[in-house]
């Protein structure tokens, strides 16, 4: 049971343009959503997250949109840079008394040309 | 500050055999978790050690095993290996009670089984 989607295997962005990425969850109970970006031969590494009590986090050119009706999030990365090419998981958590266990979604691999 | 470090890099072992990896936490990180990504999946939750203890798991068969040292150290078995668990395995830390989510990962153990 897939509970957090992904459905664009891939994304292809000039550079200086805006990158959206998607992500879709069917578990309500989701507490924090986060974003993951992973390069070739390295672990993930955590670029920004949100509460399900909000709807916006902004953090520099990434700002993360949480529709909770929809149960649908997004990142979106303006302006793009060559050096965002990079895997980028979505991911969610049940919070703490789950151990703060994160679900991830299969990830997007997003290709900033220059 | 030390992040958190895995080995070995890469093991090759044949099918039937077991498999043991290793992960050391951030420093003052009581929690560790335990992903599988196999060539083409997201990631896959296999286990949560928190204080010693195995806390959670996910839907994968018993003979992946691990344990959490006293120094908060933790190894995955993996015994009678199948080619299907050939996937690059990522340790990830945190603190036990923050709420946000976020994991600290490593940089992976690629398994691969012959």
């Amino acid at each position: 049971d897939q509970q957090v989607k992904q459905n664009s295997p891939s994304l292809s962005v000039q550079e200086g343009r805006i990158s959206i990425l998607n992500c879709d969850y069917t578990n309500s109970m989701f507490d924090y959503f986060l974003w993951y970006k992973k390069y070739p031969a390295e672990g993930p590494t955590f670029l920004i997250s949100i509460s399900s009590i909000k709807d916006k986090n902004e953090d520099g050119r990434f700002t993360v949109f949480l529709n909770k009706s929809a149960k649908h999030l997004s990142l979106h990365i303006v302006p793009s840079q060559p050096g965002d090419s990079a895997v980028y998981f979505c991911a969610a958590s049940l919070g703490p008394e789950y151990g703060n266990k994160l679900v991830f979604g299969a990830g997007t691999i997003l290709r900033v040309k220059s | 500050e030390a992040g958190v470090t895995q080995s070995p890099t890469h093991l090759i072992k044949t099918r039937g055999q077991q498999a043991t990896l290793r992960c050391s936490p951030i420093s003052g990180h009581t929690s560790v978790y335990w992903y599988q990504q196999a060539l083409g999946l997201g990631l896959q939750f296999l286990l949560w050690y928190d204080e010693g203890e195995e806390r959670n798991r996910g839907n994968f068969p018993p003979r992946f095993s691990g344990r959490q040292f006293p120094n908060y150290s933790s190894e995955l078995n993996v015994n009678a290996l199948e080619l299907e668990d050939s996937a690059l395995y990522l340790c990830a830390s945190s603190f036990s009670l923050r709420n946000t989510g976020e994991l600290f990962f490593g940089e992976g153990s690629r398994l691969t089984v012959l």
